[in-house]
């Protein structure tokens, strides 16, 4: 069964400093691979998304992501980060078929705080 | 703005009733998904339609049903209501052959007390 996991439920980072958030899936195939961003109140959108081909994809607001098949990894990293960018982050995978296409399976989340 | 909408933003009532979550996709797309955020659970999957057509299940109780019109947009209804029901219920729309592609709305934030 799909499954994700997002290890750290909590992370506090210094504006300007880099950021890594870690998610690791378990899925039978090679899955389609999703950050979402949830800011409070707010829906969740899509930072980025991987289907296939490069293994680095880039998505917005600067953030960039690594699908590592070895390690059934998709880390989310930004090389500085914003005070703006506080917020839940969620790493999901979906199935490329089958009876399941279409359902997002979600990890628990990461809560970023920045510091000014 | 990703082009979702949903009503009401927020909605309490009681145990043992029963209510109505409406859903509009973007324009032009086909498929609609509802997921429900709460803290025991996370983020679950619930249901998909497809122009008017249920096309998925998934951890979605008797107790709730949902339907889409023919103008595509959605509607999910929760019945006898359990505090446990209390949740975030978020819709998410994608258009077709991008099932994965989903965009999604602000959520409609349910307290059943």
């Amino acid at each position: 069964a799909q499954s994700v996991t997002q290890p750290d439920i909590h992370i506090t980072v210094s504006e300007g400093a880099s950021l890594e958030l870690r998610c690791n899936y378990s899925y039978g195939a090679t899955p389609y691979l999703f950050w979402y961003v949830q800011s409070p109140g707010q829906g969740l959108q899509l930072l980025l998304k991987y289907f296939s081909g490069d293994t680095l994809v880039q998505g917005i607001k600067g953030f960039e992501a690594e699908f590592k098949r070895s390690q059934s990894s998709f880390n989310l990293r930004k090389p500085s980060v914003h005070w703006s960018d506080a917020a839940e982050y969620f790493c999901a995978v979906g199935a490329q078929g089958g009876s399941t296409l279409g359902r997002l399976y979600f990890g628990r989340g990461t809560q970023l705080t920045v510091w000014p | 703005d990703s082009g979702v909408t949903q009503t009401p933003k927020h909605l309490i009532t009681a145990t043992g009733q029963r209510v109505t979550l409406r859903c509009s996709p973007r324009s032009g797309d086909l498929s609609v998904y509802w997921y429900q955020q709460s803290l025991d659970q996370g983020l679950q999957f619930l249901i998909q339609y497809y122009n008017g057509e249920e096309r998925a299940k998934g951890n979605i109780l008797e107790r709730f049903s949902a339907q889409q019109f023919p103008d595509l947009h959605s509607e999910l209804n929760l019945s006898s209501l359990e505090l446990g029901d209390s949740a975030l219920y978020f819709c998410a729309s994608s258009v077709e052959h991008r099932e994965n592609e989903q965009f999604f709305g602000p959520g409609t934030r349910l307290t059943v007390l």
